[in-house]
C-alpha cells in the first residue's frame, strides 16, 4: 500500500508570509497532483507533476517534484487569506492513476488577515 | 456543462437501512472514482470504473457495492448502514489513462448513519 505524509497538518500564518507544505512517500509515483478544497467542497486540482525535478509555478504558488517521484512540496510566497483552505496532496501509482489516487491527509491552512 | 453531480448532499439513515448515492457526469469520462473523507485521514478510494461495464475494489470496499451500466452514471449502493459509514462521499471523472491526469470532482454526499 502506498502512503503520502503530509507536513503540517495545520498552519495558521499572517498575511504576507511564506510557507511551505510537504509530502513525503517511501514509494515511488509516476505523477503527483496538488489540490485545493473549500469546505463543502470537493477538491479542485491546483498542478500535476510528472517528472522528477520537475518545478512548476502558479502565481504565488510554487510546485516542485523530487528527484526520485517520492516527494513533493507546495510553496506559497507572501500568502493571502484567499489561500486558505485545505491542501491535498495525492499520487498515482504504476498504472498511471486509473485504478484511483492516494491521498495525504492534507495541510489545513488558515492565512490572517 | 454540469460537470459531475452528486445526489442528495445531504443524508441521515438508521442502522441497517440501505440507500444509493448517485453519480453522473456530462463530461464523457471514462474512468470514475468513489472515494470517501472522514476527517483528519483524507480520501480514500471505495470503487472505481474505467468504462461502461467494468467496476474494481479500491482500498475499502468494504460494505459497498456499485455498477456502471453506462458512461454517464456510477450509483453507490450501502446496503446495511452501519455507524463506520459516516462520512462525506466524493465522486468523481477522469477522461481517460492517455489523456489528462486530473480527476473532476463533484460536490460531495455528506452521510451520517446513527
Amino acid at each position: 500500500t502506498q502512503l503520502l505524509e503530509q507536513s503540517p497538518q495545520f498552519l495558521s500564518i499572517q498575511e504576507g508570509e511564506n510557507l511551505t507544505v510537504y509530502c513525503n512517500s517511501s514509494s515511488v509515483f509516476s505523477s503527483l497532483q496538488w489540490y485545493r478544497q473549500e469546505p463543502g467542497e470537493g477538491p479542485v486540482l491546483l498542478v500535476t507533476v510528472v517528472t522528477g525535478g520537475e518545478v512548476k509555478k502558479l502565481k504565488r504558488l510554487t510546485f516542485q517534484f523530487g528527484d526520485a517521484r517520492k516527494d513533493s512540496s507546495l510553496h506559497i510566497t507572501a500568502a493571502q487569506p484567499g489561500d486558505t483552505g485545505l491542501y491535498l496532496c495525492a499520487g498515482a501509482g504504476s498504472g498511471g492513476g486509473a485504478d484511483g489516487l492516494t491521498f495525504g491527509k492534507g495541510t489545513h491552512l488558515i492565512i490572517q488577515p | 456543462n454540469a460537470g459531475v453531480t452528486q445526489t442528495p448532499k445531504f443524508r441521515i439513515l438508521k442502522i441497517g437501512q440501505s440507500m444509493t448515492l448517485q453519480c453522473a457526469q456530462d463530461m464523457n469520462h471514462n474512468y470514475m472514482y468513489w472515494y470517501r473523507q472522514d476527517p483528519g485521514m483524507g480520501l480514500k478510494l471505495i470503487y472505481y470504473s474505467v468504462g461502461a461495464g467494468i467496476t474494481d475494489k479500491g482500498e475499502v470496499p468494504n460494505g459497498y457495492n456499485v455498477s456502471r451500466s453506462t458512461t454517464e452514471d456510477f450509483p453507490l449502493r450501502l446496503e446495511l448502514a452501519a455507524p463506520s459509514q459516516t462520512s462525506v462521499y466524493f465522486c468523481a471523472s477522469r477522461l481517460g489513462l492517455a489523456a489528462s491526469y486530473e480527476q473532476y470532482f463533484g460536490p460531495g454526499t455528506r452521510l451520517t448513519v446513527t
